[in-house]
């Protein structure tokens, strides 16, 4: 059983350039999300995602894009990266609800330079 | 809107001495609180939750908390440190609403001392 799974683990990007950040979850959960981590930050939500084909922005969403085809996967986007970009991003899933606690991924480290 | 503040961003304890991460929260309807372990290079992990039933709330390696509405707070705690407890906490909180919002603290590091 894998839970959540990202990839890839590490990456490094040139200001301008794009990449996507794949998140598989084999839990039948219907919640995704993507988050950042920043030091002294804590986590924040990027995008979000309540079921297969839906998103939702959270409360960093500039700059990246989101899509949810198939329900066990979640795609983050980076279009034109930056270096404000740089970040640890983790996905998390969850069954439903509020009251349903979040199954997080290993997360992906990414550099811009 | 929901908050969460925690108190400390570094905590140093020897070991065998008890853990304290402090935890307070702002929400205007009832909340369901959590604590989220972080072992480093790893993404985090529930340690407990509450959800409105017992407000001392049992999770793994022997860490509880407890929900004490009149303070706001859920603190987390433990007896006895081991070195194995070193990592970094996060309490986050949400509230049953249209869809899942958690709000997370910005983490504390736990450092045991031997």
């Amino acid at each position: 059983n894998a839970g959540v799974t990202q990839t890839p683990k590490f990456r490094v990007l040139k200001t301008g350039q794009s990449m996507t950040l794949l998140c598989a979850q084999d839990m039948n959960h219907e919640y995704m999300y993507w988050y950042r981590q920043d030091p002294g930050m804590g986590l924040r939500l990027i995008h979000y995602s309540v079921g297969e084909g839906t998103t939702a922005k959270g409360e960093v969403p500039d700059g990246y894009n989101v899509s949810r085809l198939k329900k066990q996967n979640f795609l983050l986007g980076l279009e034109s990266a930056a270096p404000s970009q740089t970040s640890v991003y983790f996905c998390a899933s969850s069954p439903s609800g509020a009251i349903s606690p979040l199954h997080f991924g290993n997360g992906t480290r990414l550099t811009v330079t | 809107a929901q908050s969460v503040t925690q108190l400390g961003s570094h905590v140093s304890v020897s070991e065998g001495a008890l853990v304290l991460l402090r935890c307070n929260y702002s929400s205007s309807v009832p909340p369901y609180l959590f604590w989220y372990v972080q072992y480093p290079n790893q993404g985090l992990q529930l340690l407990l939750k509450y959800t409105s039933a017992a407000t001392l709330v049992k999770g793994i390696n022997g860490f509880e908390a407890e929900f004490k509405k009149s303070e706001t707070s859920f603190h987390l705690t433990k007896p006895s440190a081991h070195m194995s407890d070193a990592a970094e906490y996060f309490c986050a909180v949400s509230y049953s609403g249209g869809y899942q919002k958690v709000t997370f603290g910005i983490g504390t590091k736990l450092q045991v001392i031997p």
